[in-house]
């Protein structure tokens, strides 16, 4: 029973343009969501998170939205770059418990 | 060191054999997980330490799975009788973050385990 499910295993789109990775989660209890990139052979790296009681927080070209109605979250990078590419994981915790994955989901970013 | 390490960075072992994974925290970090990651699959939760207090070992896939943290620093993932589904990344991090509070993890780079 996956409590976070990202259900596009992988997403391509052409350097410049925005990427949206989508993130949902069954748990209304979850108070803390978080992103994490991970390159080939490298543990993951946190790149930005929000609380339940926001519905985004903006860092630079990322920004997370929350939709606590819908229980979705999304990872919107503007503008993507090659960089960007790798597998990333959206992550949801219960009062600073364990953090709960998703599957992850393959960014590619076209030159 | 400055970051999470764990060793091996990778390990081909035979079936039935027992495997030890360690990993060693970021100094002063007082919570370490241990995560695994099979082919095409997410991050499964396996055990946790917080401090003293006794460890979470609610994703322990069976019994055949162990873990310590000794002096709250080093921790050891004890695989015995490993078996084919058994591989994967096993990755470990740790997080200065108190109990009730989130502090993002910091990852090490996984052993990559291989049963034949």
């Amino acid at each position: 029973d996956q409590q976070v499910k990202q259900n596009s295993p992988s997403l391509s789109v052409q350097e410049g343009r925005i990427s949206i990775l989508n993130c949902d989660y069954t748990n209304s209890m979850f108070d803390y969501f978080l992103w994490y990139k991970k390159y080939p052979a490298e543990g993951p790296t946190f790149l930005i998170s929000i609380s339940s009681i926001k519905d985004k927080n903006e860092d630079g070209r990322f920004t997370v939205f929350l939709n606590k109605s819908a229980k979705h979250l999304s990872l919107h990078i503007v503008p993507s770059q090659p960089g960007d590419s790798a597998v990333y994981f959206c992550a949801a915790s219960l009062r600073g418990n364990m953090l709960t994955f998703g599957g992850g989901t393959r960014l590619m970013v076209k030159p | 060191g400055a970051g999470v390490s764990q060793s091996p960075s990778n390990k081909v072992t035979e079936k039935g054999k027992d495997v030890e994974l360690r990993c060693d925290p970021i100094s002063g970090h007082t919570a370490l997980y241990w995560y695994r990651q099979s082919l095409g699959q997410g991050l499964e939760f396996l055990i946790y330490f917080q401090g003293n207090s006794a460890p979470d070992k609610s994703g322990l896939p069976s019994d055949r799975f162990s873990a310590e943290r000794t002096g709250g620093s080093v921790s050891t993932l004890t695989i015995q009788r490993t078996q084919q589904e058994d591989s994967a990344v096993y990755l470990c991090a740790s997080t200065y973050a108190p109990p009730g509070t989130v502090g993002g993890y910091t990852f090490g780079s996984g052993t990559r385990l291989t049963v034949v």
